[in-house]
């Protein structure tokens, strides 16, 4: 079965440190995708990275990059500079070749400035 | 420029009034999603349209149904609602492609008194 894990219900940073945000994943698929989101308080979902399976190099979007191990399932998070505005539910998710897309429980950030 | 629009953005009916809560989309994407959030959780993919292709997830309750009756609409109805079934409804849509993101709406926010 397709299995998203999030262990860290909450996560603190400092403003301008960075974060790294866990993500491992279950999967028998040999092609998949991973994606995090991010959801402020507002409710919408917001894009952050993607990450193929099939990707050799490691994603990055700005202050984002995940950090990809296929062989140990995971695909972490890492936010550089954190921002105030940084804080917000983070969702992982995978995406399967039937067109589902699954979340993670989510992790909450709090920046403290 | 919103590309993935949900009306309303709060709905509150009755217990075991009838609800549709809508979605449509710019994109001309083939695929169409609804996910249950409940608070603090993660969205639960509810069911999809692969065009016109319905795809039922096998835990989803009877009392959910959809319309898809073109490209650009979709609707959840929710038969009977109970006071479980008060949440945020989100609709997300993407091209098809398993490796593609999913473009998401602001969510309506369903009560149930």
């Amino acid at each position: 079965a397709q299995k998203i894990t999030q262990t860290q219900p909450g996560m603190f940073v400092q403003e301008k440190e960075a974060v790294t945000l866990d993500c491992t994943y279950d999967t028998s698929d040999q092609s998949y995708g991973l994606f995090w989101y991010k959801q402020p308080s507002s409710g919408e979902m917001i894009f952050l990275i993607y990450q193929g399976s099939y990707d050799e190099q490691n994603a990055t979007e700005g202050r984002y990059s995940l950090n990809f191990q296929k062989a140990r399932k995971s695909a972490n998070l890492v936010i550089s500079a954190s921002q105030l505005g940084d804080s917000a539910m983070y969702f992982c998710a995978m995406r399967y070749n039937n067109n589902d897309m699954r979340f993670g429980a989510g992790t909450r950030l709090t920046v403290k400035p | 420029d919103a590309m993935v629009i949900q009306n309303p953005r709060y709905q509150v009916t009755q217990f075991g009034k009838p609800v549709t809560l809508s979605c449509s989309q710019t994109l001309n994407h083939n695929v169409m999603y609804w996910y249950q959030q409940k608070s603090s959780q993660a969205p639960k993919l509810l069911f999809h349209y692969y065009d016109k292709d319905f795809n039922n997830e096998a835990d989803t309750p009877d009392n959910f149904q959809s319309r898809r009756p073109n490209t650009s609409f979709c609707f959840l109805d929710i038969r009977s609602p109970g006071l479980g079934d008060a949440a945020m409804y989100l609709c997300a849509t993407s091209r098809g492609v398993s490796r593609e993101k999913l473009f998401f709406g602001s969510g309506t926010q369903l009560s149930v008194l």
